[in-house]
């Protein structure tokens, strides 16, 4: 099974921009989540999608938002881009809310 | 409300050696714990789990752990340090009877000295 991909790896956006980012699950996998990961903060949770849904947010300003197709692929956004959000974004699956989550290679966000 | 704790941002071992990374957990239900490695400009990779089955829990690359709930723990050890195993270790909880959110600690950064 291909394992968890996501769009673009590498990024670079100036402050104002918005962005949109791309993560493709395992097959089969129905929940997907989103993590800020920074030097300062760690890894962060954002939120996770389950067959379309939102069932989890963590706390972050309504500038990112989300959303999970059919498919269950998943797209997150980020408005009104801030020197703060450079950090590596990583998406990860999940057959369901049991099982452990598998990691994709992360985007790494730069905002100049 | 869950939470975990990393003790040590950075260990350091000798080759050969034990490593011992540290992971205390709080929750007000039995967790499920993970232990996960990431290594340079790459995702996260699963180490391990526990899911309320066996206590001693053994992982991938010669990694356990042990699940005390008397001392909420979940250390993760290996008894012989390889250099390849210098990377980022995070722990993480999971609530199986709420939210199912992931907790991650906020990593051990472990460093094989030859």
């Amino acid at each position: 099974k291909a394992g968890v991909t996501q769009t673009p790896r590498y990024l670079i956006k100036t402050r104002g921009q918005q962005v949109t980012l791309s993560c493709s699950p395992i097959s089969g996998h129905r929940s997907v989540s989103w993590y800020q990961q920074t030097p300062g903060q760690g890894l962060q949770f954002l939120f996770e999608y389950f067959s379309e849904t939102q069932r989890n947010k963590g706390n972050f300003p309504g500038r990112f938002s989300g959303r999970q197709f059919s498919n269950s692929r998943s797209e997150m956004n980020v408005s009104t881009l801030e020197l703060g959000d450079s950090a590596l974004y990583l998406c990860a699956s999940s057959p369901d809310r049991v099982n452990e989550q598998f990691f994709g290679p992360g985007t790494r966000l730069t905002v100049l | 409300a869950q939470s975990v704790t990393q003790l040590g941002s950075h260990v350091s071992v000798s080759e050969g050696a034990l490593v011992l990374l540290r992971c205390n957990y709080s929750s007000s239900v039995p967790p499920y714990l993970f232990w996960y490695v990431q290594y340079p400009n790459q995702g996260l990779q699963l180490l391990l789990k526990y899911t309320s089955a066996a206590t001693l829990v053994k992982g991938i690359n010669g990694f356990e752990a042990e699940f005390k709930k008397s001392e909420t723990s979940f250390h993760l050890t290996k008894p012989s340090a390889h250099m390849s195993d210098a990377a980022e270790y995070f722990c993480a909880v999971s609530d199986p009877s709420g939210t199912y959110k992931y907790i991650f600690g906020t990593g051990t950064r472990l460093k094989v000295l030859a």
